[in-house]
């Protein structure tokens, strides 16, 4: 099976820039979760999705971010305008329906390391 | 709320001996307990999780997990370290019946394997 896919793997772009990450979940799983990882701050959820639809965005920083999940097999996280601080590795992750008796594990992607410049 | 400690930021331990890698956690019902590995560039990877039942947990690679319901405690265990294993590892806590769909991550625990 292919595992959870992100592009680009890396991304440098001046401040101000918009920045688009996109996500491939793997086929058939029901949620997606957006991270953030950082030496400072760690493993951040910023945002999950359930069957495309945004459940808890409570992690999201501020306006400048956003995510949509348009359709089963697509997400995008995009940063508008960014920033050097949101320099970071952006982890995607998926899974079946984790209240599942055997509590279903998330899986996740290579990352993408976004460097503000 | 749920809530994970890892109180050691790098555990070193010499090739062929066991290693122990430490989690704590806190939720208000019972909790579902996870393990996650990371390779440097690479994404986080499941290596073994405590949901209901026996409190010794094997996992991928020969980790295995103990949970002391107790102790509040999840820890993770290898008899023989090898080299190979030295990467960075994470502990995860979901509350079985509440906090939405949120896993809990810790702020993980570098481990280096040495010959």
């Amino acid at each position: 099976d292919a595992g959870v896919i992100q592009s680009p793997r890396h991304e440098v772009t001046e401040m101000g820039q918009e920045v688009t990450l996109r996500c491939k979940p793997i086929s058939g799983h029901d949620y997606l979760f957006w991270y953030r990882q950082t030496m400072m701050r760690g493993l951040e959820l910023l945002i999950y999705f359930n069957n495309n639809v945004p459940i808890d965005d409570s992690g999201m920083p501020e306006d400048r971010f956003s995510a949509k999940m348009p359709n089963a097999s697509f997400s995008t996280l995009k940063i508008q305008p960014s920033e050097p601080r949101d320099s970071a590795v952006y982890f995607c992750a998926s899974s079946l329906d984790p209240y599942r008796d055997d509590g279903q594990p998330q899986h996740f992607g290579d990352g993408t390391r976004l460097s503000i410049l | 709320a749920q809530s994970v400690a890892q109180p050691e930021d790098q555990v070193n331990v010499a090739e062929g001996n066991p290693l122990t890698v430490k989690c704590t956690y806190s939720v208000s019902g019972n909790p579902y307990l996870f393990w996650y590995v990371q390779y440097p560039n690479r994404g986080l990877q499941f290596l073994l999780k405590y949901i209901t039942g026996d409190n010794l947990v094997k996992g991928s690679y020969g980790f295995e997990a103990e949970f002391n319901k107790s102790q509040t405690s999840f820890h993770l265990k290898k008899p023989s370290a090898l080299v190979s294993d030295s990467a960075l590892y994470f502990c995860a806590v979901r509350d079985m019946w509440g906090g939405g769909n949120k896993l809990t991550f810790g702020t993980g625990t570098q481990l280096k394997v040495e010959l």
